[in-house]
C-alpha cells in the first residue's frame, strides 16, 4: 500500500499566484487532515473531513481552502499566495474513533515544502 | 497560547543510554495522548500512544508515561540507537470529540552518538 500521497513534493509560487496541494490515501480511512509546518515549530491543524462532503476548520484555516468529493481526496487549495504560507504541508488520514473513544493515529504523508518568494 | 510544549527543543544522549523526553500541556479536556517521530524529508510516524485512564503504556524500548495531576508525560527511550536520532512530536487530543484532531508541541531533536 501507497499510504498518504502528497504531490507535488517541492514547489516554488510568486505571490497572488494559486495552486492546489493533492493527497490522496488509500486504506480507506474516512478522516483527513491538513497541517502546516513552520520552521522548529509543530504541526498546526488547517482543515480536516471526517467522511466525503464534509470539511471543517482547524486552528489556522485562513488563506486556504479545502474540498472533500471522495474518500480518497482532499486537495487543499490557496487562492492568493502570501509569503506567510511558506512552510511545508502534511496530509493526513484516519480511522475514526474506535469503540469508547479511543482515537485512531493519524498517518501522514511525507510533505509538499512550499515557498512563496 | 501553546496548549502542548515540549521545552527542549534537543537532546544528545549516548547510544545505550535512556533519552527521556518532556512535554507538558494546559488543556484539561485532553485524555489522549502521542508521540510521533519524523526524520527529514518525512512525514511524521506514529510511535506510541496513552490514554488518561493509564499511567504508563510500553512498546518495546519505548515507554510513556503519564501524569495527569501536573498535565506532564514523557517518552522513554531505553536503549536508545542511532536510528532514534530524529525529531520527536508530542501530540494531545479529546477522544470524545468529533475529528480525532491533534494539537502538538514544538518537537524536540533527539541525536543518539555512537
Amino acid at each position: 500500500n501507497a499510504g498518504v500521497t502528497q504531490t507535488p513534493k517541492f514547489r516554488i509560487l510568486k505571490i497572488g499566484q494559486s495552486m492546489t496541494l493533492q493527497c490522496t490515501q488509500d486504506m480507506n480511512h474516512n478522516y483527513m487532515y491538513w497541517y502546516r509546518q513552520d520552521p522548529g515549530m509543530g504541526l498546526k491543524l488547517i482543515y480536516y473531513s471526517v467522511g466525503a462532503g464534509i470539511t471543517d476548520k482547524g486552528e489556522v484555516p485562513n488563506g486556504y481552502n479545502v474540498s472533500r468529493s471522495t474518500t480518497e481526496d482532499f486537495p487543499l487549495r490557496l487562492e492568493l499566495a502570501a509569503p506567510s504560507q511558506t512552510s511545508v504541508y502534511f496530509c493526513a488520514s484516519s480511522y475514526p474513533e474506535g469503540r469508547q473513544g479511543s482515537n485512531q493515529p493519524q498517518h501522514f504523508g511525507d510533505g509538499t515544502r512550499l515557498s512563496i518568494l | 497560547d501553546q496548549q502542548v510544549k515540549q521545552n527542549s527543543p534537543s537532546l544528545s544522549v549516548q547510544e545505550g543510554r535512556i533519552s527521556i523526553l518532556n512535554c507538558d500541556y494546559t488543556n484539561s479536556m485532553f485524555d489522549y495522548f502521542l508521540w510521533y517521530k519524523k526524520y527529514p524529508a518525512e512525514g511524521p510516524t506514529f510511535l506510541i500512544s496513552i490514554s488518561s485512564i493509564k499511567d504508563k503504556n510500553e512498546d518495546g524500548r519505548f515507554t510513556v508515561f503519564l501524569n495527569k495531576s501536573a498535565k506532564h508525560l514523557s517518552l522513554h527511550i531505553v536503549p536508545s540507537q542511532p536510528g532514534d536520532s530524529a525529531v520527536y512530536f508530542c501530540a494531545a487530543s479529546e477522544q470524545w470529540a468529533a475529528g480525532n484532531k491533534l494539537t502538538f508541541g514544538g518537537g524536540t531533536r533527539v541525536l543518539v552518538k555512537p
